[in-house]
């Protein structure tokens, strides 16, 4: 298995530009979710998915959008990047959090916004 | 709302040394789950230790174990015989889990240092 994967690694963006985040888990996990990681503070809830085809949000949804077709595929959307979204992206999966099982992450997004 | 603190932005102790991480969390809820949090300079996050509200006994794993006090809202991580590849950030987390709504919050992260 190759766990979650997250593509790219690194992305520079221009202001107002858009772009996606992608995030693919080979696991059969219900569960996905994106945070992002700034310093001095938390990882943050963006957006989850509790299956495919639903979608809710986090803590931090502003200026993302998300959508879940497939159980393996969950991308992240910035529509208008602005300079407050540079930060680390994390994206994770899990069987179920009901059960709290473990969360598994993917190796992170760093993405710079100028 | 929930929310966790922990007060250690950061800590270094010598290898073979023990040393303690603190969490508090505040919630009105009364089942819930709390999380520690290992995330070294790679960045990958690697869960340390897991912990049901509903559990009195203290979970253990290897050299890390917790001491939850669920009164005092208060679930502090213990790592005995630290090593140098303990060395990294220390992140803890609360989880609430009810129908479909689902909540997670982060604490800041306590920055290990485990000096040779």
């Amino acid at each position: 298995n190759a766990g979650v994967t997250q593509t790219p690694k690194f992305q520079v963006l221009k202001t107002g530009q858009s772009m996606t985040l992608q995030c693919a888990q080979d696991m059969n996990h219900e569960y996905m979710s994106w945070y992002r990681q700034d310093p001095g503070m938390g990882l943050r809830l963006i957006h989850y998915s509790v299956g495919a085809g639903i979608t809710d949000q986090g803590e931090v949804p502003n200026g993302y959008n998300v959508s879940r077709s497939t159980t393996e595929d969950f991308p992240l959307r910035l529509l208008s990047a602005a300079p407050s979204q540079t930060s680390v992206y994390f994206c994770a999966s899990s069987y179920s959090p009901a059960d709290s099982y473990e969360q598994y992450f993917g190796p992170g997004t760093r993405l710079t916004v100028t | 709302a929930q929310t966790v603190t922990q007060s250690q932005p950061e800590m270094s102790v010598q290898e073979a040394e023990t040393v303690t991480l603190s969490c508090t969390y505040d919630t009105s809820e009364n089942n819930y789950y709390l999380f520690w949090y290992k995330q070294p300079p790679s960045r990958q996050m690697i869960l340390v230790i897991r912990q049901e509200a509903y559990k009195q006994q203290n979970a253990t794993e290897n050299r890390f174990s917790v001491n939850f006090q669920k009164a005092a809202k208060s679930f502090s991580l213990k790592i005995s015989d630290s090593q140098l590849g303990d060395t990294a950030m220390y992140f803890c987390a609360f989880m609430k889990f009810e129908d479909s709504n689902y909540q997670l919050i982060w604490g800041a992260g306590t920055k290990l240092i485990i000096k040779p």
